[in-house]
């Protein structure tokens, strides 16, 4: 079983609609949650950090984090064309772990369509 | 601007050559990292690097070697060993290497690398 997993899609919505983003994992160490978005060939950037269980809302972004079922999403509300990327991701265990270290999903490619 | 530089964009390798890979950043930050990211993957730790003149082999740290001799700047070679080199290489900083913060992991731009 890996690490990380997610669902690579590739995921098409209509603008507007709201997007659900998922990853599982199996390191319980796990304790600091990411997510990025990559633009076609370029380096990923930062969306989201989460630390442990719970959600986190950022604008039309949120994160949400249930440690018990090692489940992450992220959502975006009313999507747009320009949140057409792939979406990644990522997790770090926390001290005494491997935490200088961010293992990543494999990114699910959404497209939002005008 | 501050940022992380990587070049070249595109880079052709012959079979048996050695490369290298540049990245520079003037975030003085601290941690720098090198990734590889196949299609349809993850992004996979090569090396990594906390401080000048130290690095640390990440999970796919074979065919590659890397050298941090200033804060600045963080060279990855992709030798003869590395087999199956095709793939988007991709740079990281970050001020510290510890992920307790939500410091950001800043990336480049990238490097696809392919063999001719």
């Amino acid at each position: 079983q890996k690490e990380v997993e997610q669902d690579p899609g590739p995921l098409s919505v209509p603008e507007g609609a709201i997007v659900s983003l998922n990853c599982t994992y199996s390191n319980s160490a796990f304790q600091y949650f990411m997510w990025y978005r990559q633009y076609s060939r370029k380096g990923p950037e930062l969306l989201m950090y989460t630390y442990s269980s719970g959600n986190k809302e950022d604008g039309r972004f949120t994160a949400q984090v249930d440690k018990s079922s090692k489940y992450i999403s992220l959502f975006i509300r009313d999507s747009q064309p320009s949140d057409s990327a792939t979406y990644l991701c990522a997790m770090s265990a926390g001290s005494g772990g491997s935490n200088y270290k961010l293992t990543f999903g494999k990114g699910t490619l959404l497209t939002v369509n005008p | 601007d501050g940022g992380i530089t990587q070049s070249p964009k595109y880079l052709f390798r012959k079979e048996g050559q050695n490369v290298t890979l540049s990245c520079e950043q003037n975030l003085n930050h601290d941690a720098m990292y090198w990734y590889r990211q196949d299609p349809g993957q993850g992004l996979r730790l090569i090396y990594y690097s906390q401080i000048v003149n130290d690095f640390q082999k990440g999970d796919i740290a074979e065919g590659y070697s890397v050298s941090r001799e200033k804060k600045e700047s963080f060279p990855l070679t992709v030798t003869s060993a590395q087999k199956n080199p095709t793939a988007f290489y991709l740079c990281a900083s970050r001020k510290g290497l510890q992920f307790e913060t939500n410091e950001k992991l800043f990336f480049g731009s990238g490097t696809q690398l392919s063999v001719l």
